[in-house]
């Protein structure tokens, strides 16, 4: 089963403070993805990277930035979190393109206070 | 922008078949239609995929008229472990990724 672990599962931050969100995959997928859900809002994506090193930005890449130093790492940063930045992140990787079947994680909410 | 609209949400009983019907009037002519379900505190995770006619598995069906304009994720006999977010995405094999909208709440009631 692939399987794609993000770090923590809960983290509480301060504001101004940078952050770091880790997500690894473990089946060599290409595409990885970082995705906010906020309620009532849905599930909006930040950024997505195709390759190493490469990465493009998803519909709210705003106040965040993104790492992909290796295939199965692929980390969110926050430069200087804000409370608005309060929400659940996912994590996704996916084989063939970037329409193709998504594996999430199971999540990381974070507070910002 | 999601692609697609879907009902809000959605209650069922146990034990009834549920169908869930997903507009998408721009869908092009490469484009798949996928379907994520979605537990509380979990990521989505795949249910099904199709491009046209009927596709069935061993969780649900899903079918598409011949315009494509629309799409039905049809459950069969749910469960209350069936209440969950389910979302519609449409896009093709390129390097677009799929927009999640807000998805269908379905709320299974014993």
């Amino acid at each position: 089963d692939v399987k794609v672990t993000q770090s923590s599962r809960y983290l509480v931050k301060r504001t101004g403070e940078k952050v770091f969100l880790e997500c690894v995959q473990d089946m060599d997928h290409e595409n990885m993805f970082w995705y906010r859900q906020d309620p009532g809002l849905g599930l909006r994506l930040i950024y997505f990277s195709y390759d190493v090193k490469m990465k493009e930005k998803g519909d709210i890449p705003e106040g965040y930035s993104v790492s992909r130093e290796k295939k199965e790492r692929f980390s969110l940063i926050l430069e200087s979190a804000s409370t608005n930045q309060t929400s659940m992140y996912l994590c996704a990787s996916s084989a063939t393109s970037a329409a193709g079947e998504l594996f999430f994680g199971e999540g990381s909410r974070l507070t910002v206070l | 922008l999601a692609k697609t609209t879907q009902p809000i949400s959605m209650d069922s009983y146990e034990g009834q078949e549920v169908n869930i019907t997903c507009s998408h009037n721009n869908i092009a002519t490469n484009d798949y239609i996928t379907w994520y379900q979605q537990f509380p505190s979990q990521g989505p995770r795949f249910i099904i995929q199709g491009y046209k006619t009927k596709v069935t598995n061993e969780v649900a069906s899903l079918f598409i008229p011949a315009d494509r304009k629309s799409s039905t994720l049809s459950l069969p006999r749910v469960s209350l472990s069936d209440t969950a977010v389910y979302y519609c995405l449409v896009g093709d094999e390129g390097n677009t990724p799929l927009v999640f909208g807000k998805g269908t709440r379905l709320s299974v009631i014993a």
